[in-house]
């Protein structure tokens, strides 16, 4: 994987389910990985932060895996509410290449109540 | 509110003009970045600065430029505009360069070339 890629494009769910997104990058290169929240017309917050291997991470009802070595991580979002609909967006940094945070394109999450 | 502040908001402009977007971040980070969302793509990495030096490039057009001055704030230098340069540009600051903290986003600025 060159880039950072994100499953699926969008998702809709109804409210009171739980879902989740995968996020794959390069493995080769790995040094931190980020997600972020990014509703309509506001500008993406960060959710988390993750550099170690098996790390997992929550926040409320929001939950993040990261494995390094296969180059993949997951959120979870359990019992989706209407105000979780945003697009979730991951980004890779790399240690090789100087400041770079290389954004996926994004998965839009519309929770129907 | 990031705290991080973008200007200006909107800005519509002719082709062959150009423009300057400042990104002042949030007190105390010394890295900022700057991405491009046109119509459709995802954040594009334009380039990151931290205290004042240039860390990353990545797929800036020669037409365009970037600064960080001694006070942190940034400029980014768009010249000889063609309006497939229409888009939102967004500045993000983080306290580090190493990618370990997460980085706080401005509103964004809306560039329309005409």
């Amino acid at each position: 994987i060159l880039n950072v890629e994100q499953s699926p494009q969008s998702l809709h769910v109804q409210e009171g389910d739980s879902t989740n997104f995968t996020c794959s990058f390069p493995s080769s290169n790995f040094y931190a990985l980020h997600w972020y929240r990014w509703e309509t017309a506001k500008s993406p917050e960060a959710l988390f932060v993750m550099t170690l291997n098996g790390d997992e991470k929550k926040k409320g009802r929001i939950s993040a895996t990261l494995n390094t070595k296969e180059g993949y991580s997951y959120l979870y979002i359990k019992g989706s509410q209407p105000e979780d609909s945003a697009t979730y967006l991951c980004a890779s940094f790399p240690y090789n290449q100087g400041g770079k945070l290389i954004f996926g394109q994004g998965t839009e999450l519309s929770v129907k109540p | 509110d990031s705290g991080v502040t973008q200007t200006p908001k909107h800005l519509i402009t002719a082709t062959g003009q150009r423009v300057t977007l400042r990104c002042s971040p949030r007190s105390g980070d010394l890295s900022v970045y700057w991405y491009q969302q046109s119509l459709d793509q995802g954040l594009q990495f334009l380039i990151q600065y931290y205290n004042g030096e240039e860390r990353a490039k990545g797929n800036i057009l020669e037409r365009f430029s970037a600064q960080q001055f001694p006070d942190l704030h940034s400029e980014l230098n768009l010249s000889s505009l063609e309006l497939g340069d229409s888009a939102l540009y967004f500045c993000a600051s983080s306290v580090a360069a190493g990618g370990v903290t997460e980085a706080f986003f401005g509103q964004g600025t809306r560039l329309t070339v005409v």
